[in-house]
């Protein structure tokens, strides 16, 4: 079965410094995608940014890059120069050929000023 | 629409009743998603239509739950006979396409509560 681990259940960063936020998942398939989702306080849903497993490099959005590690099934998100609207849950998701999303539980971070 | 609509936005009821969500997907989508998230934890994936057929709906809880698309736009969420535990955030998504790269689009959910 598919399984996304997120063992951050918190973290902190200062404004302006750089923080990484960790995701390690399982899968048997070979063709996958993985998926960086925010929740902020809104509690709407926000995708991030997104990786094709196909693909070695790893993906960048502005100021949100991710650190793709295919044989360890790693996935962290790195966001450099971190402001306040960051702060949110940050979501680490899986998706397969069935399409299901599998969700991570979750980071919580606050960024202080 | 320009966004996922969901109403109601708050749902309180009392057990053993039956209540049904409305979800209103991106216009141009294809593919919309139900999803059911407890307080402190991650969506867990309920079902999902590809306009208005049912391919997946492993992720029901129980036969309590079931869900429509009879048009393939507008998909309603029903729990019937409602326990405690079915109390949640119900969150409904659209994507254009299905496939599973796409950016899933999220409404602002629904809170249910269930006395």
């Amino acid at each position: 079965a598919q399984t996304v681990t997120q063992s951050q259940p918190e973290m902190s960063v200062q404004e302006a410094e750089t923080v990484t936020l960790s995701c390690t998942y399982d899968t048997s398939e070979s063709d996958y995608y993985l998926f960086w989702y925010k929740q902020p306080p809104s509690r709407q849903m926000i995708l991030v940014i997104r990786q094709e497993a196909y693909k070695q490099q790893n993906a960048t959005e502005n100021r949100f890059s991710v650190n793709f590690q295919k044989a360890a099934k790693s996935f962290s998100l790195k966001i450099s120069d971190s402001q306040l609207g960051d702060a949110a849950m940050y979501f680490c998701a899986h998706a397969g050929n069935n399409r299901k999303l599998i969700w991570g539980l979750g980071t919580s971070l606050a960024v202080n000023p | 629409g320009a966004g996922v609509s969901q109403s109601p936005r708050y749902k309180v009821t009392k057990r053993g009743q039956d209540v049904t969500l409305r979800c209103d997907p991106i216009s141009s989508h294809a593919t919309l998603y139900w999803y059911q998230q407890a307080l402190g934890q991650g969506p867990e994936f309920l079902t999902y239509f590809n306009y208005e057929a049912q391919p997946d709906k492993s992720g029901l809880p129980s036969d309590r739950f079931s869900a429509e698309r009879p048009e393939g736009s507008i998909s309603t969420l029903t729990i019937q006979r409602t326990e405690q535990r079915d109390s949640a955030m119900y969150r409904c998504a659209s994507s254009e396409t299905g496939g599973a790269y796409d950016e899933q689009f999220f409404g602002p959910g629904t809170r249910l509560t269930v006395l």
